[in-house]
């Protein structure tokens, strides 16, 4: 099964509005990343948060990670119709394989 | 400096043939990553190559598929005799260590007839 599941599976919002995605894992975790993607193909790197970390920012991205509630989120502020794209948390388990493994994703559609 | 390319970029295959995809990583990066994307799905392990070990080779989904890297750079995934279930986008991914954010090239887009 999934390691990483987000949440809403798709979201449309206006543009200027913030836009938050939730992750929830299910094991420990080394590390939790963000990626985007479009147009189905390749992923770019977003942002990466370690479990002994709670949150970071990167520009107009905000990451927070809880460790207790194995959830993360990211929040996008002040969203922009170039930030439309597919959405995905990815996690390594700690102390196994560093494979990521991926959530579904969210879809993300900002509307002019 | 260059990303992580890969080719072809788009791959159509007749059901039973051999296929080779190829993934260039990024220069000096150890860590080599395989994924497989359906469509609409989100990504599938495939196998991980790390230096000189031995590669975890715990996500190909049966022993048609197969991987080497070869110099500790170039990687080749093979999918022998294939079947219209293996049609995905095909992502490989380097980093420069493991547990480091990994860069992924643009995927090459595989169609089995």
């Amino acid at each position: 099964s999934q390691q990483g599941e987000e949440d809403p599976q798709a979201l449309s919002i206006q543009e200027g509005e913030n836009a938050t995605m939730n992750c929830s894992y299910k094991t420990s975790i080394n590390n939790l990343q963000w990626y985007r993607q479009n147009s189905g193909r390749g992923l770019v790197h977003l942002i990466l948060i370690r479990s002994n970390e709670r949150e970071k920012h990167s520009g107009r991205l905000r990451v927070t990670l809880d460790t207790s509630k194995k959830s993360s989120s990211l929040l996008i502020t002040a969203s922009r119709a170039a930030d439309t794209a597919s959405y995905f948390c990815a996690t390594d388990a700690f102390q196994g394989a560093q494979k990521l493994v991926f959530g579904q994703g969210t879809r993300l559609t900002i509307n002019p | 400096g260059a990303g992580v390319s890969q080719s072809p970029s788009n791959k159509v295959t007749e059901k039973g043939k051999d296929v080779e995809l190829r993934c260039d990583p990024i220069s000096g990066h150890t860590a080599l990553y395989w994924y497989r994307q359906s469509l609409g799905q989100g990504l599938e392990f495939l196998i991980y190559f790390q230096g000189n070990s031995a590669p975890d080779k715990s996500g190909l989904p049966s022993d048609r598929f197969s991987a080497e890297r070869t110099g500790g750079s170039v990687s080749t995934l093979t999918i022998q005799r294939t079947q219209q279930e293996d049609s995905a986008v095909y992502l490989c991914a380097s980093s420069l260590e493991a547990e480091y954010e990994q860069y992924f090239g643009p995927g090459t887009r595989l169609t089995v007839t």
